[in-house]
């Protein structure tokens, strides 16, 4: 079975500029979420996805990130514009349904760093 | 809103030794699950063990297993007979038992675990 994938694996930008990243889940796999991992520090949610619908986005700085899944599969979450604070691995896990014990698989992570 | 605390950044093991990652959290809530991940370098995070918080029953898989202390709101990990790669940060989280409503994970700030062979 195929892990999730996300590409690209390592950004860089200049501060202001935008950037965009992508996320396909695990087949079959109708949860979705982002996450933020600053160094130094644990991942801490951006956004969850059921499907194509946001189940919760309270975390997600919505001045300058957005995300969608559309057709509740592949996802992409955008920046723009990037601010210096903004460097991190952004992982992207899934899991097959919602439901507290369910497992979540992560992605290998793309890290982003701002100049 | 919950909070996780890993209050060990590193900790230092050596080989076939048992060492023990603590972890404590603040909730609320009575039905929860927590989660011990680990996160190998420039490799993908996975899971290693979940403890549901109305079981009484410490979790184990294996080489590792959990102490929960559900009153004082602690969650160690126990790694039996380490090998070198165990060697990795390791995350403390948790999750609400929500009904299948939001239901991501709140992690700890890691501990980073070394494996002197």
């Amino acid at each position: 079975e195929a892990g999730v994938a996300q590409s690209p694996r390592y950004k860089i930008i200049e501060k202001r500029q935008s950037v965009a990243f992508w996320c396909n889940p695990i087949s079959g796999h109708a949860t979705l979420y982002w996450y933020q991992q600053i160094l130094g520090q644990g991942p801490k949610l951006l956004i969850q996805f059921q499907n194509n619908g946001v189940v919760d986005d309270s975390q997600l700085p919505k001045d300058r990130f957005s995300a969608e899944r559309l057709k509740g599969v592949d996802s992409t979450l955008k920046i723009q514009p990037a601010k210096l604070e903004d460097s991190a691995v952004y992982l992207c896990a899934s899991s097959h349904r919602r439901g507290s014990g369910n497992e979540q698989f992560f992605g290998p992570g793309t890290r982003l760093t701002v100049l | 809103a919950q909070t996780v605390t890993q209050s060990q950044p590193e900790m230092s093991v050596q080989e076939a030794e048992t060492v023990t990652l603590s972890c404590t959290y603040d909730t609320s809530e009575s039905d929860y699950y927590l989660f011990w991940y680990k996160q190998p370098p420039s490799r993908q995070m996975i899971l290693v063990i979940r403890q549901e918080a109305y079981k009484q029953q410490n979790a184990t898989e294996n080489r590792f297993s959990v102490n929960f202390q559900k009153a004082a709101k602690s969650f160690s990990l126990k790694i039996s007979d380490s090998q070198l790669g165990d060697a990795a940060m390791y995350f403390c989280a948790y999750r609400i038992h929500s009904g299948g409503g939001a239901d991501g994970l709140t992690f700890g700030k890691g501990t980073h675990l070394i494996i002197q062979p």
